[in-house]
């Protein structure tokens, strides 16, 4: 079936220093891959999104990055600071009829003022 | 404009008990997920409805887990009964459907933390 694997699990940063986070997927029809942020406790929320018909998108010191040949996907974060620190999680959503979500795991990142 | 509205946000059942969980998604979004995430790992979709017809229900455990959204707005998930592994965070999300186009972003509920001893 459909699958996300992300990279790495856990991911521990200087604040300051950038932080990366890899994806891959397996559903080459899927054309839409958002990106959450869990702080402990708490609800996920969209950070950034990417679209198939899109390589790369900015947000300030968010970016990410899209290889749909490769089926890959990154996020970027810049300038990292500690409030950054928390679960980020990738998703593949895949058409039609309403965009069934896939999620990966997640990555822990600590970012260490 | 509110947000996703579950509850309750706690449960503490015991093994072959039953539960249920309510959703009340953002006001005109038609699209209404119920996703459950087991500690350390990322939300799993159970089911997906459309207004009031189902989506998707291919991960939802059919011999325990149940759901429903009879009027196309509030969502009702229901286990019965409770296994040692239902343990985990319920979260309710919606996302907008307008004139005919989705919209991909899922606005997620506060989630309700279940607890099977």
């Amino acid at each position: 079936g459909e699958n996300v694997e992300q990279h790495p699990s856990t991911l521990s940063v200087q604040e300051g220093d950038s932080a990366v986070i890899k994806c891959t997927y397996s559903d080459s029809a899927s054309n839409y891959f958002p990106w959450y942020k869990q702080e402990l406790g708490k609800r996920p929320q969209l950070i950034i999104d990417i679209r198939s018909n899109v390589g790369e998108k900015k947000d300030q010191r968010i970016a990410v990055t899209l290889n749909k040949t490769a089926k890959h996907f990154s996020l970027h974060i810049t300038e990292t600071q500690p409030e950054d620190s928390a679960v980020y999680f990738c998703a593949a959503s895949n058409p039609p009829g309403g965009f069934k979500t896939i999620f990966g795991a997640g990555t822990r990142l600590f970012v260490k003022a | 404009e509110a947000g996703v509205a579950q509850s309750p946000r706690y449960k503490i059942i015991e093994k072959r008990q039953s539960v249920a969980f309510w959703c009340n998604p953002i006001s005109g979004h038609a699209t209404l997920y119920w996703y459950q995430q087991i500690l350390g790992q990322g939300p799993k979709l159970l089911i997906q409805f459309q207004n009031n017809g189902v989506v998707d229900d291919s991960q939802l455990p059919k011999d325990r887990f149940s759901a429903e959204r009879l009027k196309g707005v509030d969502s009702t998930l229901k286990i019965q009964p409770a296994k040692l592994e239902d343990s985990a965070v319920y979260l309710c999300a919606s996302s907008l459907v307008a004139g005919g186009k989705y919209y991909n972003e899922q606005f997620f509920g506060p989630g309700t933390r279940l607890t099977v001893l």
